[in-house]
């Protein structure tokens, strides 16, 4: 069962764009929320990540934005590049250092010049 | 940043050997750390959960006499695949938990190819 769900699955976004992918979940023990970058062939990179006290977090152009009665997370990235052409995953876990991440399905982003 | 190293990159073997990937936390702690197998243009998928000092925890459907987790030190876990065979040729990839930040960095993977 996909304890977190993520959309869309692809998105095309015009250089200088705002990408946007969207991400909820269920499970309220959840409380720590992170977004991976990943390029073909290499291990996600941790990009950002949001605990539910706050309900939006920027870093650069990538910002996360968290309702948590909604239980939906997003990733917002701005003034996109070709470069951040990626796969991007959400994921999710409970507080506690045993826990893995719930991830997402994935989002393949592609960024036009 | 905090780095995580895997080692080796990629690796082809012939069906019926063994094949040892190591996973290392560089600059940080990691008493936990995962290993998780991804398919082509698919998700992560958890294959177990690496505890430094203990047996690890497998995931449904993952067996564990296939594929051996030794988590013996804070900055490295290795993972064996006993007897290979063409359908375990995968993207291979670790993850460790930085024991301060919490944070969950990953390798860069390695890619199995079983003959």
């Amino acid at each position: 069962q996909q304890q977190v769900k993520q959309s869309p699955q692809s998105l095309i976004v015009q250089k200088g764009g705002i990408s946007i992918i969207n991400c909820a979940y269920e499970n309220t023990a959840f409380d720590y929320f992170p977004w991976y970058q990943q390029f073909p062939g290499k291990g996600p990179a941790l990009l950002i990540a949001i605990r539910p006290d706050v309900s939006e977090k920027k870093e650069g152009r990538f910002t996360i934005s968290f309702n948590k009665s909604a239980k939906q997370f997003s990733l917002h990235i701005m003034d996109s590049q070709p470069g951040d052409s990626a796969t991007y995953f959400c994921a999710a876990s409970p507080k506690g250092a045993g826990y893995a991440l719930n991830f997402g399905k994935g989002t393949s982003l592609l960024v036009t010049p | 940043g905090a780095v995580v190293s895997q080692h080796p990159s990629w690796v082809i073997c012939k069906s019926g050997t063994s094949v040892k990937i190591e996973c290392r936390s560089l600059d940080f702690q990691a008493t936990t750390m995962f290993w998780y197998r991804q398919f082509p243009k698919q998700s992560l998928m958890l294959m177990a959960t690496s505890n430094e000092g203990s047996k690890a925890t497998y995931e449904q459907g993952v067996e564990k006499d296939k594929f051996l987790i030794n988590h013996a030190s804070l900055t490295l876990s290795t993972l064996t695949v006993t007897s290979a065979h063409p359908e375990d040729s995968s993207f291979y990839i670790c993850s460790a938990r930085d024991d301060n930040s919490y944070e969950q960095y990953f390798g860069p993977g390695t890619r199995l190819t079983v003959t």
